[in-house]
């Protein structure tokens, strides 16, 4: 199975902030990585498909770039509704792996 | 707009079997791949299995070892997960989810909670 590696775990920042979480893919997934936000108690929502596609109704102001296996998500300012965690998944192959997760907090 | 309703989680001893429904709408359900993903409390979410629009085709999570089954009946614009042999480690939200066109999952279920517990 494909293992996602995201890092941070967890983020600390201010409305306003620049934020930027990593995933890396354990072998090539060419660009099959989603970003997920997802908040307590609710369902993941897809904001970025094919690394850097966005999906439709999310804001401008989260993009995702690749290098290699690499993977970033971008909040270009943190919005007080962008707290929340964020999952990369890979859908290059069967399994679909997520990785562990990054939870931005209120700094 | 798009709507998956899962429903038939509970409490269940170890050993039990529960089937999972999900009822969607707002879109042409037997056009669409479909996908069931779990998350236990606190962990990162995770793939179990997907079924294609017509159902001739199917992806497991190998882990499941044939204990889960993936089905759909499209007159019924439903998708179903049929669980056998529960072991307390399945505890979880399960949730259904369509694979649209981005090739991956773009619309969820609000989930249903499975505990399996003595």
């Amino acid at each position: 199975d494909i293992q996602m590696t995201q890092s941070p775990s967890t983020l600390s920042a201010s409305v306003g902030d620049r934020v930027t979480i990593t995933c890396r893919a354990s072998q090539s997934i060419s660009s099959w990585l989603a970003w997920y936000q997802q908040k307590p108690g609710k369902a993941p929502k897809l904001l970025v498909y094919e690394a850097s596609g966005l999906e439709s109704g999310v804001p401008s102001r989260f993009s995702g770039s690749r290098s290699g296996t690499e993977f970033t998500l971008t909040i270009s300012s943190l919005q007080p509704d962008d707290f929340a965690t964020y999952y990369c998944q890979q859908y290059n192959s069967y399994p679909w792996t997520f990785g562990q997760g990054t939870k931005v907090e209120i700094k | 707009e798009v709507q998956l309703v899962e429903s038939g989680g509970g409490l269940v001893q170890p050993g039990g079997s529960l089937r999972l429904s999900c009822a969607a709408s707002g879109f042409t359900f037997s056009s669409y791949w479909m996908i069931w993903v779990r998350q236990a409390p606190g962990k990162r979410p995770e793939w179990l299995a997907n079924i294609k629009q017509d159902g001739s085709e199917k992806n497991y999570l190998d882990s499941l070892k044939g204990r889960f089954t993936i089905s759909r009946d499209n007159a019924k614009n439903s998708l179903y997960l049929e669980m056998n042999s529960l072991r307390v480690e399945d505890t979880a939200v399960y949730y259904c989810a369509r694979e649209g066109g981005r090739e991956t999952a773009d619309s969820w279920g609000q989930g249903t909670l499975v505990i399996v517990s003595s």
